[in-house]
């Protein structure tokens, strides 16, 4: 069976630290990959997603980036956080063609200081 | 952008049904529509998903108007476990997806 990973569960940084988040599938591969946040009370805000090892697409201009090192790897990275990167991160992933369910990690609360 | 359009929250007694409705009037041919719910401090778990014809399975049924212009999700009998945000979205065959901003569902003991 399929299983997602995310680390760590909780994070406490303060403004200007770097942040290096990472996600991980086990039990399928060439999957779509997914980054989210949510910001307390907020509904999901799609950050970034992958169809492919290197092929990762934007969809918010801001100072985090991600990369997708491996086929069931993904990454999600700052230089110099902003309070306002304060948030629950998700990472999901899709078999494809990505309109088959999508499976959610347990999420990463990040609090900027 | 979200292309679904939801009320911001609904109530309803336990183990009572619960019809939650979804808006999605610009749906192209080729669209899913997927539920998802979330409860609080977790990430959104998947409920069902159709296409054209009404589907069943054992959380849920989802039935889709014959136009697909909207859909409602039914809970058969609802419990105070079922409290959560239930999200309605399109997913396309290759779309990022995009979530919106959901039903808060609140249940009455």
């Amino acid at each position: 069976s399929q299983t997602i990973h995310q680390w760590p569960a909780t994070l406490v940084q303060p403004v200007g630290s770097p942040l290096s988040l990472e996600c991980t599938v086990e039990g399928t591969s060439n999957p779509n990959l997914y980054w989210y946040r949510q910001a307390a009370g907020r509904g999901l805000q799609l950050l970034f997603y992958s169809i492919g090892i290197d092929q990762i697409s934007s969809e918010v201009p801001q100072n985090l980036s991600a990369s997708r090192p491996q086929d069931r790897q993904f990454i999600l990275s700052s230089k110099k956080l902003l309070l306002s990167d304060s948030g629950f991160y998700l990472c999901a992933w899709t078999r494809r063609p990505s309109y088959n369910e999508q499976f959610f990690g347990p999420g990463t609360r990040l609090t900027v200081l | 952008d979200a292309k679904t359009t939801q009320p911001n929250s609904m109530e309803s007694n336990e183990e009572e049904p619960v019809h939650l409705p979804c808006n999605h009037s610009t749906i192209s041919g080729t669209d899913y529509i997927h539920w998802y719910r979330q409860l609080p401090s977790q990430g959104p778990e998947y409920v069902i998903h159709g296409l054209t014809s009404n589907v069943n399975n054992r959380m849920a049924s989802l039935a889709i108007a014959e136009d697909r212009k909207s859909s409602t999700l039914i809970l058969h009998r609802a419990t105070l476990r079922d409290a959560a945000v239930y999200y309605c979205i399109l997913r396309d065959r290759d779309d990022k997806i995009i979530f919106g901003k959901g039903t808060r569902l609140h249940i009455l003991p």
